[in-house]
């Protein structure tokens, strides 16, 4: 129930196209679901983050989309770019005296110009 | 790196010896994670720490051991290495309240 499941592993889109990564969970106090991105050789670093109350938050060309009653939650790359090739993960959390984060397994994402 | 480094940043060891991984902030942030990244399954949570000798442990945590005797260090050890402990190894650290955690470049680690 701890899970979170993310598709696709991998992810290849031509430059200014959409790119779409979904995340699944079963724990519904789950209240914390952030996206990192990881290029190669570095830390993750968080991207975007939303919390359930809202059903959608967008940050320039990166928007997570929320369905609560689903369990699921997507990020959405409008106009991808060569530089947003990198490896992408939703987490989910339930413990803000903690903070631990429960991550999906990951989706490398490749732009080709 | 948001003021995190990670020492050493790779290692090769041979089975049966101890290990210790050193993870170091600048940030004076109440937590710290020590977490492992194999493909296929992102990252998970080793062991974190909320304070000074305060640490619990994570999904991963067997075959690992962790201390903090100071705010900026977080130490992970594996008492005696394993193949399985083959791995690439990220400390984070974190505010409390708040879910935001800040990841170090992180510690390739190959166990022969």
């Amino acid at each position: 129930q701890q899970q979170v499941k993310q598709s696709p592993q991998s992810l290849i889109v031509q430059k200014g196209g959409i790119s779409i990564i979904n995340c699944a969970y079963e724990n519904t106090a789950f209240d914390y679901f952030p996206w990192y991105q990881q290029f190669p050789g570095k830390g993750p670093a968080l991207l975007i983050a939303i919390r359930p109350d809202v059903s959608e938050k967008k940050e320039g060309r990166f928007t997570i989309s929320f369905n609560k009653s689903a369990k699921q939650f997507s990020l959405h790359i409008m106009d991808s770019q060569p530089g947003d090739s990198a490896t992408y993960f939703c987490a989910a959390s339930t413990d803000s005296n903690t903070g631990k984060l429960i991550f999906g397994q990951g989706t490398t994402l490749q732009v080709k110009p | 790196d948001a003021g995190i480094t990670q020492s050493p940043r790779h290692k090769v060891t041979e089975t049966g010896t101890p290990v210790t991984l050193r993870c170091h902030q600048t940030e004076n942030h109440r937590y710290m994670y020590w977490y492992r990244q194999d493909p296929g399954h992102g990252l998970r949570l080793i062991h974190y720490s909320y304070g000074v000798k305060d640490t619990d442990k994570g999904e991963v945590s067997d075959g690992y051991s962790v201390s903090r005797s100071k705010t900026e260090d977080f130490l992970l050890t594996l008492e005696s290495a394993t193949s399985s402990q083959t791995s690439v190894y990220f400390c984070a650290i974190g505010t409390s309240g708040d879910y935001e955690q800040y990841f170090g470049p992180g510690t390739r680690l190959t166990v022969t």
